[in-house]
């Protein structure tokens, strides 16, 4: 069974830049897998925030970011700002057709 | 803009059925992969089930295979998953979403399956 795992949670001051990361328990993450990421508040719909590991959707800021980092993808957000306190959630593809995604992150602004 | 409906939750019973609608506008439906995803009450999201454009291939995560099936009407931009066998753990939000580069466009406000007796 394929395992994408996230931190539980993290925080980040305002203003401050937070990286979220996105790893398999066996193997590593790459640009193959095509890693996505997903911001979402409680009640609300998942909204896109990085496809292709590197690509932000459209109408999201250049706050936000998307790479491998080593073995894992990584979303960074910089100047940290109230309104992006929410979960996080990454996905990622793998050739036998299947998705799996993360957890998910719960992000503190504090 | 990607709009997408979905509709046909509810509640049923263990071992009952349901099908659920995801009717979509807003980009060329017939060129587009399509997922449905599900979030159980306080947990996370899960994979459930895609279908490529053409709707011959389908691709579902190992604890729906077998008991749910997921198909599309290309004439009428919508996407349907049928659910049967159902089980409790089966209860969550139910969303459809567009494939993008292997990734979800989501559009909708997802329809809520409960399985209880």
């Amino acid at each position: 069974q394929t395992v994408v795992t996230q931190e539980a949670s993290f925080s980040v001051s305002p203003g401050g830049t937070v990286t979220l990361t996105c790893a398999l328990r066996s193997g590593s993450v790459s640009s193959n897998n095509y890693p996505s990421w997903y911001q979402q508040t409680p009640g609300q719909t998942p909204r896109t925030l990085i496809f292709n590991t590197t690509a932000r959707s459209s109408g999201v800021p250049d706050r936000f970011s998307g790479s491998i980092l080593g073995n894992k993808a990584a979303l960074t957000i910089t100047g940290a700002q109230a309104g992006d306190e929410s979960h996080y959630y990454c996905a990622l593809y793998f050739s036998s057709a299947i998705w799996v995604f993360g957890g998910g992150t719960k992000l503190t602004v504090l | 803009q990607v709009q997408l409906v979905e509709s046909g939750g509810g509640v049923a019973l263990p071992g009952g059925s349901l099908r659920l609608s995801c009717a979509a506008s807003g980009f060329t439906f017939n060129i587009s992969g399509m997922h449905w995803a599900r979030q159980a009450p306080g947990r996370g999201l899960e994979w459930v089930a895609h279908i490529r454009f053409e709707g011959y291939n389908k691709y579902y995560a190992d604890s729906v295979k077998g008991r749910f099936t997921i198909s599309r009407d290309n004439a009428k931009n919508t996407v349907y998953l049928h659910l049967s066998s159902l089980r409790p753990e089966d209860t969550a939000v139910y969303y459809c979403a567009k494939n993008w580069f292997h990734g979800f466009v989501y559009g909708g406000q997802g329809t809520q399956v409960t399985v209880s007796s």
